[in-house]
């Protein structure tokens, strides 16, 4: 596809259970970026990655949070024994190269993620 | 106290009415960011600035870099501009990572 596309766009879970988030950039977009959005809070920075490294996982809020990317594409964004407060929209965004400041970043529409 | 504020944090204008965001943020920048985000979470990206002024249909961004201060204007407003602007910056120690501020949600009446 022509964007950004995140999967699934809904999902429900009970707390405690594990929940895999899909991120697939815009082809040929080297860096990918993923964020989140909690009710009423702004965007945080969660972790960025160059082709398939993380130089910058500063925002990951814990370790239940963790993410991949393969072949250079697809990004996994990964959270282990999900809590109440892991309730937020997910985004993910894409650039041409995440070194040049110049590059604007495209967001796709990010996974609603709720706890029960 | 948050590097990036917005004001107002809520805007409930009528169609046709001319519309100013601002913000303000305390860190040195390389860029600034105008982002739109409609009910249903999609993002896009307005402008991106780093000096001046520019201008994409009835909408304007402006940047004073001393101040640490920049609007964004739309003229003519129209309901389907209703939805959360959120101003974003490049801080000068990092050539990626966003900081964001919490956002002007704008309400605009028929």
């Amino acid at each position: 596809g022509a964007g950004v596309s995140q999967s699934p766009s809904n999902k429900v879970t009970e707390k405690g259970k594990d929940v895999e988030l899909r991120c697939d950039p815009i082809s040929g977009h080297t860096a990918l970026y993923w964020y989140r959005q909690s009710l009423g809070q702004g965007l945080e920075f969660l972790i960025y990655f160059q082709g398939n490294s993380a130089p910058d996982k500063s925002g990951l809020p814990s370790d239940r949070f963790s993410a991949e990317r393969t072949g250079g594409s697809v990004s996994t964004l990964t959270i282990q024994r999900t809590q109440q407060e892991d309730s937020a929209v997910y985004l993910c965004a894409s650039s041409l190269v995440g070194s040049r400041v110049d590059q604007p970043q495209h967001f796709g529409d990010g996974t609603r993620l709720s706890i029960l | 106290k948050n590097e990036v504020e917005q004001s107002p944090q809520n805007l409930t204008a009528q169609e046709g009415e001319f519309i100013t965001i601002n913000c303000s943020y305390s860190v040195g920048i390389s860029a600034l960011h105008w982002l739109q985000q409609h009910p249903g979470g999609g993002i896009v990206s307005l402008f991106m600035l780093s000096s001046g002024k520019k201008k994409h249909g009835r909408l304007i961004a402006t940047i004073n870099i001393q101040e640490k201060h920049s609007s964004l204007h739309i003229t003519a407003s129209h309901p389907r501009d209703s939805a959360v602007y959120i101003c974003a910056v490049t801080p000068l120690r990092s050539n990626y990572k966003l900081t964001f501020g919490k956002g002007t949600l704008l309400t605009v009446n028929p």
